[in-house]
């Protein structure tokens, strides 16, 4: 089946900094990728949409200048985390979407926790 | 906002059908519903997903009534490894899954 790796998997940083991480779609093309964030105990929040060679389109309430996404190649997306804030800490799952076909496959997650 | 409703949570004994009930009255015609779970702490899983007709599949059955504004789960023979919130959304083609609240499925020995 489709695979989607993340890295890290974890990463902890100091507020101010600034942080990257990794969406991978291993053995297949995604046109599309998505990036959600999940509280404690809360439900996956969309928080936007990005195209391949494109813009991506942030959620409502979702900070573009601060929530950085590139999505260069087919295969990779990366979410910037910029001047990163203690609330800012959460779980943080991509999802990859085929060229073809519906189905969105997600990723492992990436903890982030800002100190 | 999630256009699905769900029980916050069900209890199901191991070995036993675990069946999971999804309400989505306003759904049109386009829309399929699709359900995942997710284990804690982990990215959700694709469980199956249909758009009229009931489908089966390795994990599961999707049972979905004639008027579509509802839907069951069925997971034929649950086990411990079947606990985590299973969620149902409803989407149209191409567009992002959007998550409700889900419901979380004990299942016990």
């Amino acid at each position: 089946g489709a695979v989607v790796s993340q890295h890290p998997s974890w990463v902890i940083c100091k507020s101010g900094t600034s942080v990257k991480i990794e969406c991978r779609s291993l053995d297949f093309q995604a046109t599309t990728m998505f990036w959600y964030r999940q509280f404690p105990k809360q439900s996956l929040m969309l928080m936007a949409t990005s195209n391949e060679g494109s813009k991506a389109t942030h959620e409502q309430g979702v900070e573009k200048d601060k929530f950085l996404i590139n999505h260069a190649s087919l295969t990779l997306s990366t979410l910037t985390v910029t001047s990163a804030h203690p609330e800012d800490s959460s779980f943080y799952i991509c999802s990859a979407k085929l060229a073809e076909g519906y189905e969105q496959y997600f990723g492992p997650g990436t903890r982030l926790t800002v100190t | 906002d999630a256009k699905t409703t769900q029980p916050t949570s069900m209890d199901c004994a191991e070995g036993r059908a675990a069946n999971l009930p999804c309400n989505h009255s306003t759904i049109s015609g386009n829309e399929y519903v699709y359900w995942y779970r997710q284990i804690h702490s982990q990215g959700p899983q694709y469980i199956i997903h249909g758009l009229k007709n009931n489908e089966t599949n390795e994990m599961a059955s999707l049972i979905i009534t004639e008027d579509r504004k509802s839907s069951t789960l069925i997971l034929p023979h649950a086990t411990l490894r079947d606990t985590a919130v299973y969620y149902c959304i409803v989407r149209g083609a191409g567009t992002a899954l959007i998550f409700g609240k889900g419901t979380t499925l004990s299942v016990s020995s």
